[in-house]
C-alpha cells in the first residue's frame, strides 16, 4: 500500500509564474490537508478537503491561493503569481474515510517550493 | 477556538539523558493527542497518541502523558539516542464544523549531542 505521494518533490518559479502542487491519498483515503512549513518554523495549517469538497479552507490566503480534490485523481494546490514568500515546503496529509476522533493523518514527503 | 501551545521551542541534551516536551491546550472539549516527528526533509509522522481516558501510554523509550484538568500533555524521551534528533510536533483532536480537525503545537526542535 503505497503512502501520500506527492509531486514534484522540488519546484522552482520565477516570480510571477503559477505553481501546482500535486497529492495523492492513501488507497482508501478520502480526507485530505494542505500544510505549509517555512524554514526552521512549524506546520501552518492551509485547508482541509474531502472529495470534490472545501470543508475548511481557514489557513489558505485569500488571493492566488486555490486547492481543489477532484473525483478523480490528486489534489491539487494552486498558486498563482508566485512571489518570493511562497518559498516554503508544503506538505499534503490525508486521513481515511470514515471520520474519526482518532484519524491518524498521514503525511507525504513535502514539495519545495523555491520562488527566484 | 482550541489554541495548542508547545514548549520549548528548542531543546538540546545530552545522549543518554531525557527529554521533555510540553503542551497545552485551551478547549476542554478535545479528546485525542497525538505526537509527531519530523525528520529531516521528510514529512512528520505519527510516533504515539494518547485519548483523555487515559492518564499515561508508553511505548518502549517514549512515553506521553496527559492532565485534562490543567489541559496539558508532555512527551518523555528516555535513554535519547542521535536518531532522536528531529522535530516534534503535539496536536490536539477537536471536531469542529462537523468534522474531526487536528489543532498543531508549533513544533520543538530536539537535539541530542554526542
Amino acid at each position: 500500500n503505497a503512502g501520500v505521494m506527492q509531486n514534484p518533490r522540488h519546484l522552482v518559479r520565477r516570480r510571477g509564474q503559477e505553481a501546482r502542487l500535486r497529492c495523492s491519498p492513501m488507497k482508501g483515503h478520502s480526507h485530505v490537508y494542505w500544510y505549509r512549513q517555512l524554514p526552521e518554523e512549524g506546520l501552518k495549517f492551509m485547508v482541509y478537503l474531502q472529495k470534490e469538497n472545501i470543508i475548511d479552507e481557514s489557513g489558505m490566503p485569500k488571493e492566488r491561493f486555490s486547492a481543489e480534490f477532484p473525483k478523480e485523481g490528486p489534489s491539487i494546490l494552486r498558486i498563482q503569481q508566485v512571489v518570493r514568500g511562497d518559498s516554503a515546503a508544503y506538505f499534503c496529509a490525508s486521513s481515511p474515510k470514515i471520520a474519526s476522533l482518532y484519524n491518524e493523518q498521514f503525511f507525504g514527503p513535502g514539495t519545495r517550493l523555491t520562488v527566484l | 477556538g482550541e489554541n495548542v501551545e508547545q514548549h520549548p521551542s528548542t531543546l538540546s541534551v545530552q545522549e543518554g539523558d531525557s527529554a521533555v516536551i510540553k503542551c497545552t491546550y485551551s478547549d476542554s472539549a478535545s479528546n485525542y493527542f497525538p505526537w509527531y516527528k519530523q525528520e529531516l526533509g521528510k514529512g512528520p509522522q505519527l510516533i504515539i497518541d494518547i485519548r483523555s481516558n487515559v492518564g499515561e501510554k508508553k511505548d518502549q523509550r517514549i512515553a506521553v502523558t496527559l492532565n485534562k484538568t490543567a489541559k496539558h500533555f508532555s512527551l518523555h524521551i528516555t535513554e535519547t539516542q542521535p536518531e532522536d534528533s528531529a522535530v516534534y510536533f503535539c496536536a490536539a483532536s477537536l471536531y469542529m464544523d462537523s468534522n474531526y480537525q487536528l489543532i498543531w503545537g508549533a513544533g520543538t526542535k530536539l537535539i541530542i549531542k554526542p
